[in-house]
């Protein structure tokens, strides 16, 4: 079976600060990892993904993702945080092609300036 | 190139009504998946379409259902509607070749009075 689990519901950076999520998997085979990104009243964005290969993955608005076989995680980084990333960010796994996607509970970015 | 569209955007019922979602895939998308977003809960997911098949559904009662049609555009059904099933629906879609990938639409805001 599958998991997510996103460490800390609520987490708050200052402007210009580093931004770090925290997102640990379980999983029984090879997964693929993937950040969502919700703002307010909308839909769900790709940030980035992992599937196979490079295990630093870049993403878009400055976003990045290493993949830690040997801890089970998946990390999301960016250098500076902006106003603008403030938002819901989910974590997610999946074992293979198509099926469902398994999203951890999520975490709330604020921004402080 | 257009994302993925979900109609309509707000929904209000009252119980025991029915209620029905529509989702059209980004172009060349084959999959379309649904999922609940309901306070509290996080995110569930509901079916899985592909190729005008179910694949799979996840932990939801039979009034849940839905189909998908020849143009891949999908609906969600969901009969005898209860107070608990207000939730943003999110509707995705995925291409054949890289199909761990979803793509999600802006969601449906379901109301049940």
């Amino acid at each position: 079976a599958q998991s997510v689990t996103q460490l800390g519901s609520h987490v708050s950076v200052s402007e210009g600060a580093l931004v770090l999520l925290r997102c640990n998997y379980s999983s029984s085979v090879p997964p693929y990892l993937f950040w969502y990104v919700q703002y307010p009243n909308q839909g769900l964005q790709l940030l980035l993904k992992y599937t196979t290969g490079a295990t630093l993955v870049k993403g878009i608005n400055g976003f990045e993702a290493e993949f830690k076989k040997s801890e089970t995680s998946f990390h999301l980084t960016k250098p500076s945080a902006h106003m603008s990333d403030a938002a819901e960010y989910f974590c997610a796994v999946a074992t293979g092609q198509g099926g469902k996607l398994i999203f951890g509970q999520g975490t709330e970015l604020s921004v402080k300036p | 190139e257009a994302g993925v569209t979900q109609s309509p955007t707000h929904l209000i019922k009252t119980r025991g009504q029915q209620a029905t979602l529509r989702c059209s895939p980004i172009s060349g998308h084959t999959s379309v998946y649904w999922y609940q977003q309901a306070l509290g809960l996080g995110l569930q997911f509901l079916l899985w379409y592909d190729e005008g098949e179910e694949r799979n559904r996840g932990n939801f009662p039979p009034r849940f259902s839905g189909r998908q049609f020849p143009n891949y555009s999908s609906e969600l059904n969901v009969n005898a509607l209860e107070l608990e099933d207000s939730a943003l629906y999110l509707c995705a879609s995925s291409p054949l070749l890289g199909r761990e990938t979803q793509y999600f639409g802006p969601g449906t805001r379901l109301l049940v009075l």
